[in-house]
């Protein structure tokens, strides 16, 4: 059974650095077949995709957000986990992060199992 | 960036009522692109549907997706009390973007 965990602070300065992890349960992160992202969604408002990893360290990001995000992928800890910079309170969201399934070796899918989420607040 | 745009925003139907959601793309997409999800307040999403038309597991039949190029349709047959939420779909054939998502509430 796959589970997917986030975790981290649930408050965040502006201007400092928002970092998560998802930490993955029921199968190995390494293994080729899926891929995994993060998402979140504003308060009251739609779901935007932030950025997603292959086992093998290639990233893919959202466009407006490329500048600010990094996402990273740690096999020996069956982890993944996103980093964003210079945070607002546009920030502020629920974040989840969920396994990408689609075409093979690519970055191409749809979302096939999520984590609860976990709310972040940018506020000082 | 390919934009999604649902219809409609809300959508008010009875249980036993078949409901048709509406996903239109701004640019013409393969369809093993188009993806949609269920949304339930305080809940992460779930997927339902995937490449248009092919259903999750454990999705119940009387959910189903159709279309190609820019529309694309989510159908429920029979309303269950269970099917009232915020549905949302996704593409993936250009980066990843969502639609603003349409709400089925119950009349």
């Amino acid at each position: 059974q796959l589970h997917l965990q986030e975790s981290g602070p649930g408050r965040v300065k502006p201007s400092e650095t928002l970092s998560l992890t998802c930490t993955v349960s029921g199968r190995s992160i390494d293994r080729s077949s899926y891929n995994w992202g993060w998402v979140r969604q504003a308060p009251g408002r739609g779901l935007e995709w932030i950025g997603s990893i292959e086992y093998s360290g290639s990233t893919d990001y959202n466009q407006s957000l490329v500048s600010r995000v990094t996402v990273s992928i740690d096999t020996s800890k069956n982890q993944f986990s996103l980093k964003l910079r210079s945070a607002t309170a546009a920030d502020t969201a629920v974040y989840y992060c969920a396994r990408l399934a689609g075409r093979a070796g690519t970055l191409i899918g749809w979302f096939d199992s999520w984590g609860p989420g976990i709310l972040v607040s940018v506020s000082s | 960036e390919i934009v999604l745009t649902q219809s409609p925003g809300t959508l008010s139907l009875s249980p036993g009522e078949r409901a048709i959601l509406s996903c239109r793309a701004s640019q013409s997409l393969i369809s093993t692109y188009l993806a949609w999800y269920q949304q339930k307040p305080g809940q992460a999403p779930r997927l339902l549907i995937y490449g248009a038309s092919g259903r999750a597991t454990g999705i119940p039949d009387r959910f189903s997706g159709s279309g190609s190029g820019t529309d694309f349709t989510l159908t429920i047959s029979r309303l269950e009390p269970e099917d009232f939420a915020v549905y949302y779909c996704q593409q993936c054939g250009r980066s990843i973007t969502f639609g603003q998502g349409t709400r089925l509430e119950i009349k």
